[in-house]
């Protein structure tokens, strides 16, 4: 499919244990975002990747959390301990000058995470 | 920082009814205003833009003007349908920076 894919759609674990999340964006798009989308809590920006330069880690909630982009593609989640309330629903967005212009995002369709 | 302002849900509306969820915003510069949706099951998509003041973007008979003097954005539809229950989130951008989105409305449309 063409559009932003995220993996796995559902993960359950126990508290303590880590978690990967990825994301495929859009081909071509350079820019990529994780989001958290908590019940109540609307969506929290976490991290942005753009091209090669340096990521905007600034919405990052603790040190637990970690993000990588390889190759400039795919992007990896790392969630380190896992608590309760790390509880939510994952986004991944992408974006590139191509979409016509650069502040139209593409969103995933998300990755529910439940913490035991 | 960047912030959004929409009310809070739920909305419940009779099909056919005028749809009004307001969105106020507060930002340096010249931000580039959205609303997105997120249908039942679904992933966030792009519903309408905006990009500067006194534009209006449309889709879907939705509506919303850029108002730079009173810094909102509120989305309007003349006549909901159940189709279009949802969760509504305003939000804007400032280049390709991270989007801030408002806490999101939730819409209910009953036959």
């Amino acid at each position: 499919g063409a559009g932003v894919s995220q993996s796995p759609s559902n993960k359950v674990t126990e508290k303590g244990k880590d978690v990967e999340l990825r994301c495929d964006p859009i081909s071509g798009h350079t820019a990529l975002y994780w989001y958290r989308q908590s019940l109540g809590q609307g969506l929290e920006f976490l991290i942005y990747f753009q091209g090669n330069s340096a990521p905007d880690k600034s919405g990052l909630p603790s040190d637990r959390f970690s993000a990588e982009r390889t190759g400039g593609s795919v992007s990896t989640l790392t969630i380190q301990r896992t608590q309760q309330e790390d509880s939510a629903v994952y986004l991944c967005a992408s974006s590139s000058r191509t979409s016509g212009s650069w502040d139209e995002q593409f969103f995933g369709p998300g990755t529910r995470l439940t913490v035991l | 920082g960047d912030s959004v302002t929409q009310m809070e849900g739920p909305v419940t509306l009779s099909e056919e009814a005028f749809l009004t969820i307001n969105c106020t915003y507060t930002a340096t510069g010249y931000p580039s205003l959205f609303w997105y949706v997120q249908y039942p099951g679904e992933g966030l998509q792009l519903l309408l833009k905006a990009t500067k003041a006194d534009d209006k973007g449309s889709n879907k008979g939705f509506e919303a003007t850029y108002r730079k003097e009173t810094t909102s954005f509120h989305l309007e539809k003349g006549s909901v349908q159940v189709s279009d229950s949802a969760v509504y989130f305003c939000a804007l951008i400032r280049g390709y920076q991270k989007v801030t989105f408002g806490i999101g409305t939730k819409l209910q449309v009953i036959p």
